[in-house]
């Protein structure tokens, strides 16, 4: 079956240190999403990207970046982690808004910067 | 700017009763989609249910279903014959018509009391 996956699910940094977090899926999507979720926030879309070669800035993207070098893959770095940007990350993507234009969520990445 | 406004940020339930969430949106779009999202405590992301725009007939998914009224901007969700495994956060969420991103709601806690 199609899948999204993130990895890790768990990390502790310290502020300034440089942190990935990788998003891997198999439903052959173009579109590729990062979101974080902080209480009171509901989910913001940090990046997203709707092809290879092709990426975007949302509404929280300071302090981020991605990169999209294959369909599969959407690496959502922290350049220098800071306390605010503790958080649950979730990696999402999504079929053409031709078709159904669901979109699919990986399990989330919860980030701890101490 | 797109925003969707979820009121309550928390709500509480008795097993087997019916609760309403509340969601209000704006924008000036014509052409856009709604949807719920469940996310129990294991952070996976859940599509609940879905509403086009185009459509008068509101959204139903077994004991759920929404209350769509467009002219005033206004997407509730309905559980009936609450669950104890409908304890959870959900969030409402928009995403316009021919567009891919979603922008999401802060999110209300349903806690469901046996």
């Amino acid at each position: 079956d199609a899948e999204i996956t993130q990895s890790p699910r768990h990390k502790i940094t310290e502020t300034g240190r440089q942190v990935t977090l990788a998003c891997h899926q198999t439903w052959n999507h173009n579109n590729m999403f990062w979101y974080r979720q902080d209480l009171g926030h509901g989910l913001r879309l940090i990046h997203y990207s709707y092809g290879v070669q092709d990426t975007n800035k949302g509404e929280v993207s300071d302090g981020y970046s991605v990169s999209r070098s294959n369909t599969e893959d959407l690496p959502l770095t922290l350049e220098s982690a800071a306390s605010s940007q503790t958080s649950v990350y979730f990696c999402a993507s999504s079929d053409s808004p031709a078709n159904t234009g669901e979109l699919f969520f990986g399990e989330g990445s919860r980030l701890t910067v101490l | 700017a797109q925003t969707v406004t979820q009121s309550q940020p928390e709500m509480s339930v008795q097993e087997a009763e019916t609760v309403t969430l509340s969601c209000t949106y704006d924008t000036s779009e014509s052409d856009y989609y709604l949807f719920w999202y469940k996310q129990p405590p294991s952070r996976q992301m859940i599509l609940v249910i879905r509403q086009e725009a185009y459509k008068q007939q509101n959204a139903t998914e077994n004991r759920f279903s929404v209350n769509f009224q467009k002219a005033a901007k206004s997407f509730s969700l309905k559980i009936s014959d609450s669950q104890l495994g409908d304890a959870a956060m959900y969030f409402c969420a928009y995403r316009r018509g021919g567009g891919n991103k979603l922008v999401f709601g802060a999110g209300t806690i349903l806690r469901v009391k046996s």
